[in-house]
């Protein structure tokens, strides 16, 4: 599986700043994409980072907000824009693994970020 | 819709079988993950079903029912570090690629 790292792991921001969390994987993938998990709750997917090309992004959450950036195979970056305590979560970059050994769509997690807005 | 549903917390005793459910009410589900997050940690890939039946890996087991819209988690002689939260997720094959939706996480106790 591939190793991902996210920066930074955790951070305390004040309401009305931005945040840009950068996930770097040590090999080149295809697919990216990014999470937010939100205190004692599942996963919702935020959007899809795309190589060369604008992120994809689920409903409920647009470019404005969560501006994503994919420079390469193995870099992203989300940025959480004009931050409210609303946007307290845990956000998760993740890829999916291309392998014989492994299904396809089988995604691997980096550590997360813990960003509280106060 | 692409609903997933899971019960929200179990309690197990050290030693004994799990089965945590997962019913879900879409189509264009391709596959049905689960995934297990300890707290604090990110989620790790446990198993994954495609067509129907029985996947067994180890301790872990994972069955599925599509006519059903139906998965299990079956997890065989609990171990403390068992606690964890446990996601079950769908592929969802689009014009783009693969994507996950995830259901809400069962959280598993075990118990001495």
């Amino acid at each position: 599986s591939a190793v991902i790292s996210q920066k930074p792991s955790r951070d305390i921001c004040q309401r009305g700043t931005s945040l840009t969390i950068q996930c770097q994987v040590d090999s080149q993938v295809t697919m990216m994409f990014w999470y937010r998990q939100q205190p004692g709750q599942s996963l919702t997917l935020i959007a899809t980072a795309n190589q060369g090309s604008e992120a994809t992004y689920e409903s409920g959450f647009v470019i404005d907000k969560f501006p994503i950036s994919r420079p390469n195979l193995t870099f992203s970056t989300l940025t959480v824009s004009n931050m409210s305590p609303e946007d307290s979560s845990i956000y998760l970059c993740s890829v999916e693994g291309i392998a014989v050994s492994i299904p396809g769509g089988t995604q691997y997690f980096g550590p997360g970020t813990r960003l509280l807005v106060l | 819709g692409q609903n997933i549903d899971q019960p929200t917390e179990m309690t197990a005793t050290e030693g004994a079988i799990v089965q945590i459910n997962c019913t879900y009410q879409t189509s264009g589900f391709n596959g049905l993950f689960w995934y297990q997050q300890h707290a604090g940690e990110a989620p790790t890939f446990l198993s994954y079903n495609v067509l129907d039946g029985l996947e067994e890996k180890g301790r872990f087991s994972s069955f599925l029912s599509r006519s059903k819209g139906y998965s299990y988690l079956l997890l065989k002689e609990l171990q403390m570090k068992d606690s964890a939260s446990y996601l079950c997720a769908g592929l969802i094959l689009t014009g783009g690629g693969n994507k996950l939706t995830f259901g809400t996480g069962t959280q598993l106790k075990v118990e001495l």
